[in-house]
């Protein structure tokens, strides 16, 4: 069964510097996802991108945040000066569709700004 | 934007006993429903899900109920099993997918 990859596993950075997490979604699948969970905490939705263009942001991605598509597989996440509190688990997720459609989820990468 | 609001946040059951999972919603567009089971330090797994036309699905032993005039939505797990032991998320589609706040379950052999 096809399924969501994120690369890398864990990341460790020291505060200011900038990140590049990596997805791949599943294959025909055109609407993906970034979400964020602190630990411990719920899941938050940041970013939905659909046909080179993002869809929907929340509070949460602001332009510290960027998306980007660069090939017909990677979907990225960058986050240009990571602050402390950016610590979390980062989960990209796809779906066929936008709404009413399941999502799923990849395995996450866990970020730890110090 | 949309509110969802899960209860309880901590949930122990005896093995074999069913448990229930409620959590409401704010936005009255929502009209997708999924549930996610997320076990320690990995990622979260639909297990169920209802979209705003059906108020009941059921799939073996996990069923969900929708009420749209309340705006409120439940899990319910019969013949719990140790490995239902993790943390349940609600969540609910407008605009985007708002996860409620998770429900430790934890099923006691």
């Amino acid at each position: 069964e096809p399924e969501v990859t994120q690369t890398p596993s864990h990341q460790v950075t020291q505060m200011g510097q900038e990140v590049i997490l990596r997805c791949v979604p599943i294959s025909n699948h055109l609407y993906f996802y970034w979400y964020r969970q602190i630990l411990g905490q719920k899941v938050e939705f940041l970013v939905s991108f659909y046909n080179n263009e993002i869809s929907e942001k929340s509070e949460i991605f602001d332009d510290q945040f960027s998306v980007e598509r660069p090939d017909g597989s990677n979907f990225t996440l960058k986050i240009r000066s990571t602050k402390l509190e950016d610590s979390a688990m980062y989960f990209c997720a796809s779906s066929e569709a936008l709404r009413g459609e399941t999502q799923y989820f990849g395995p996450g990468t866990r970020l730890l700004v110090l | 934007g949309e509110n969802v609001e899960q209860h309880p946040s901590t949930l122990s059951v005896q093995e074999g006993d069913s448990a229930v999972i409620k959590c409401t919603y704010s936005d009255s567009a929502s009209n997708y429903f999924p549930w996610y089971k997320q076990e320690l330090g990995k990622r979260p797994q639909l297990i169920i899900d209802i979209r705003s036309n059906v108020g009941e699905k059921k799939d073996q032993r996990i069923a969900v109920t929708l009420n749209k005039t309340a705006k409120h939505f439940s899990l319910h797990i019969t013949e719990t099993q140790p490995e239902d032991s993790a943390v349940y998320f609600c969540a609910a589609h407008a605009r985007q997918l708002t996860f409620g706040s998770g429900t430790q379950l934890t099923v006691l052999p």
